[in-house]
Formats: structure tokens, C-alpha cells, sequence
């Protein structure tokens, strides 16, 4: 079946700017986390949804990011006043319970990778 | 006591060779110790995991190497290939629900 999908690919903002990047996780699952991952480093946590509420919003890292994921499926990651240093890429995954030994798995999305000029 | 170390940052290995990535963590919490691999603009792939309750996992040439006691796991791919060459990240979690934390990543190159 389909993948965690994510759009744009890319984006490329100016300073200041607001800007929405979407993730499509797999059919059926429950649990969606954003992660940001800047060059040459591992992931880090952003977000974490199970169904339509925010289950963890630890990892935000402002009031300037905000997500939803208002039916339980597709979310929005959305960055108010852009800056600079927000640039990297913003990956999604998501996971489900039920699937005998891979519960904890996490399958990510292609990214986003966001440019703030 | 979220973080976890991962070495070597770069590793360079033969074709055929043994390919060796260290990892170390500090929370005891951590129960779910995945590996991923990502070629550049590709989001990350599982590639194995394991769970505290066992010494060793082995899917294919990847193998995963727990040692509870020491807080440390590696991977090691056997009879690397060119194809390997990518970034490999350790990860662990609380379990189901929970954010992985990820090491910084390791750049393997294969040779051919």
C-alpha cells in the first residue's frame, strides 16, 4: 500500500513568512509524528498526535510552530513568522497498534525540505 | 539522559567487508531500539530493530547487538555493498506512542 506522502518537496520562503507543509500518513494509522532533521544530523521530535489530538507538543520549539490534524488523518505542520534558522527538513511518520510485533515501528514520509531566505 | 550517542560519524569499508555502528543510551525507560537508513533526499527506512529481551537480532546481512547491562546496541551488515553506502541512524523509544530519539548518524561509504 501507499506510503507516508508529504508536500511540497520543497519549499522556499522569505523571513517572516508563514507557511503550511502537509503529511498524508498510511491508511488506518493512529499515531502521526513530526520530526525536523537539519543538515547532517539525526531527526529531531517535534510532535506527536494520536487520533485528532496532540498526545506530546514537546518538541515544538515556539509558539511560532503549531500542527492539526483535525479528522484523525492528514496534518498540518504550520510555522508563523519564519525565520532563518528554521530551515531543514520537516518529516512525518506514523505508526499503529495492532500490527503483531511492529507496534512501535515508525514509517517515515519523503520530508519537506524547508528554505527560509 | 534522552541522548544517544552513535560512532563512528563517518566509516568507510571495502566491498565485502564488515560494516560496525556503535550506539549508547542512558535512560533505562528506552524499550524499542530501531535502526533506519536514508539516502540523501529520502526520509528514513527501518532496517531492523530490537527489543531489550534479547542479546541479537539478525535479518539477512544486518545484524543488531544488544547489550542491556552496558545501555549499548550496534549494527553490523556483513558483506557490505556499494548500495549500502547511505546515513545510518540508531534510534530509541518508551514504546508505542512514544518520540524516537535519534543518534546523530553515521555516514557509510562502500567501496567498490
Amino acid at each position: 500500500g501507499a506510503g507516508v506522502s508529504q508536500t511540497p518537496s520543497n519549499k522556499v520562503t522569505e523571513k517572516g513568512k508563514y507557511v503550511e507543509l502537509r503529511c498524508d500518513p498510511i491508511s488506518g494509522h493512529t499515531a502521526l509524528y513530526w520530526y525536523r532533521q537539519s543538515l547532517g544530523q539525526g531527526p529531531e521530535f517535534l510532535i506527536y498526535f494520536q487520533g485528532t489530538g496532540a498526545a506530546d507538543d514537546s518538541g515544538l520549539p515556539n509558539d511560532r510552530f503549531f500542527a492539526v490534524r483535525p479528522e484523525g488523518s492528514v496534518s498540518t505542520l504550520k510555522i508563523q513568522r519564519t525565520e532563518r534558522g528554521d530551515s531543514a527538513v520537516y518529516l512525518c511518520a506514523s505508526s499503529s497498534p495492532g500490527l503483531a510485533g511492529s507496534t512501535d515501528t515508525q514509517y517515515f514520509g519523503p520530508g519537506t525540505r524547508l528554505t527560509v531566505l | 539522559q534522552q541522548q544517544v550517542k552513535q560512532s563512528p560519524q563517518s566509516l568507510i569499508v571495502q566491498k565485502g567487508g564488515i560494516s560496525i555502528i556503535n550506539c549508547a543510551y542512558e535512560n533505562t525507560a528506552f524499550d524499542y531500539f530501531p535502526w533506519y537508513q536514508q539516502f540523501p533526499g529520502k526520509g528514513p527506512a527501518l532496517l531492523i530493530a530490537i527489543r531489550p529481551d534479547v542479546s541479537e537480532k539478525k535479518e539477512g546481512r544486518f545484524t543488531i547487538s544488544f547489550n542491556k547491562s552496558a545501555k549499548q546496541f550496534s549494527l553490523h551488515i556483513m558483506d557490505s555493498q556499494p548500495g549500502d553506502s547511505a546515513t545510518y541512524f540508531c534510534a530509541a523509544s518508551k514504546g508505542y506512542g512514544q518520540n524516537f530519539v535519534f543518534g546523530p548518524g553515521t555516514r557509510l561509504s562502500v567501496l567498490p
